[in-house]
This record gives structure tokens, C-alpha cells and sequence, in this order.
């Protein structure tokens, strides 16, 4: 129930390429659901975020699709660039507990040659 | 600058002895938490705090105690209880809820070798 559940496990990419990152959930309770990007050595950080309002979200060049019926939801990075070479983690969390607990999935190693 | 700090960065402990690491923050957030990390696995949770003097398990707490006596703080100890404590170790904490972000910012993780 609190598993969330990623896809690939890594993924090349040539520069200019799209990038997705699949991800899909169990708990129905869950209402939030970010991505995180992180670099080698270095703490996770916020990326872009989604709600189950909409169903999807972009920030530049990263959008978030979000299916609320097949409890999924994917990373979709355009004109992908070998500065997006990092590990890429989707969560999930239920803002109405009145605490962030976040269930990450498993990550993505996302290569992305020149 | 604001932010979240741990220390070391990298720790190296003879198979049996206790290690504490450190995490501090000066965003003034409430909650705090700490994750380990494993290579192929997503982040896992060990402890968290909504506030001080308190704190809950999370789902891998088992060989680990935390404590929470200032909000800035909350030091996580690796004990020899813990069987594969070798890890990535993150901190990080978040604002309180009900604001319009409900992002974790995390610390830049203590990389933690046991022998």
C-alpha cells in the first residue's frame, strides 16, 4: 500500500532527446507527489511537484503528467542536456495527515550524452 | 546563507561503535527527518520530529536513536545494533504545514563507512 513504484531503473538520453521517468502508486490516500533530483555526492532537491487537481504541471522544460485513475504519474524532460545528468526520484506523501511523510521510489540514473 | 548542514561529510567507524552525525538548520523549520539511501534503493526513513522533544520511527528505525533538544538540531546515532549501517545518510526538514510549499530541503548527506 505504501510502496511507490519507478521506472527504468537507469536511462541514456542523447542531448536535445526527451527524457521520462515512470512512476506509479498504490495508496489512493496519497495526495502529492514531487520529484527530486539529485547529484552525485550531493542532498536531493525539489525539482517540480504535483497535486491530483490537475493533471499536469510544467516548469520549463520539466512537466509532470499525472493519471489519477491508473495511480500514475511521470518526469518528462525536453530538450534533455548532459547538465540533466543525475539521479531523479519520484514521491509520494498524503498532505492531509498534517505531516509530510514521503514513500520515494527507487530512482532513475538519467545519463544524457553530448 | 539559510540552510541545512551535516557534519561530517565523510565517516569512517570500526564495526561496534557508536556514531552520532550531525544535522543542523537554521530555516526555522519545525519538522525535521532523517533517510538513509542505498545504492539501486530510493530514500527510507529512520526517524522524524514535528517538533522538539519529540520524535517517531519511521520505517527502518531499528539500530538508530535520534534526539530533538533544540529545534535547529537533531543529531542521529548509528549504534552497534545496526546491522548494515554503511549508507548514504540524509537530513532534512520542512516547513510547517499548511504554508503553500510542502517541499523538503534536504542536507548535503554524510557518507558513512563501517569496518
Amino acid at each position: 500500500q505504501q510502496q511507490v513504484k519507478q521506472s527504468p531503473q537507469s536511462l541514456i538520453v542523447q542531448k536535445g532527446g526527451i527524457s521520462i521517468i515512470n512512476c506509479a502508486y498504490e495508496n489512493t490516500a496519497f495526495d502529492y507527489f514531487p520529484w527530486y533530483q539529485q547529484f552525485p555526492g550531493k542532498g536531493p532537491a525539489l525539482l517540480i511537484a504535483i497535486r491530483p487537481d490537475v493533471s499536469e504541471k510544467k516548469e520549463g522544460r520539466f512537466t509532470i503528467s499525472f493519471n489519477k485513475s491508473a495511480k500514475q504519474f511521470s518526469l518528462h524532460i525536453m530538450d534533455s542536456q548532459p547538465g540533466d545528468s543525475a539521479t531523479y526520484f519520484c514521491a509520494a506523501s498524503e498532505i492531509g495527515t498534517g505531516f509530510q511523510k514521503l514513500v520515494f521510489g527507487t530512482g532513475t540514473r538519467l545519463l544524457v550524452s553530448p | 546563507d539559510g540552510g541545512i548542514t551535516q557534519s561530517p561529510k565523510y565517516l569512517f567507524r570500526k564495526e561496534g561503535q557508536n556514531v552520532t552525525l550531525s544535522c543542523e538548520q537554521n530555516l526555522n523549520h519545525d519538522a525535521m527527518y532523517w533517510y538513509r539511501q542505498d545504492p539501486g534503493q530510493g530514500l527510507r526513513l529512520i526517524y522524524y520530529s514535528q517538533i522538539v522533544n519529540d520524535f517517531q520511527k519511521g520505517d527502518i528505525a531499528e539500530g538508530y536513536s535520534v534526539s530533538r533538544e533544540k529545534k535547529e538540531s537533531f543529531p542521529l546515532t548509528v549504534t552497534s545494533a545496526q546491522k548494515n549501517p554503511t549508507a548514504f545518510y540524509l537530513c532534512a526538514s520542512s516547513p510547517p504545514m499548511g504554508r503553500a510549499t510542502y517541499e523538503q530541503y534536504f542536507g548535503p548527506g554524510t557518507r558513512l563507512t563501517v569496518t
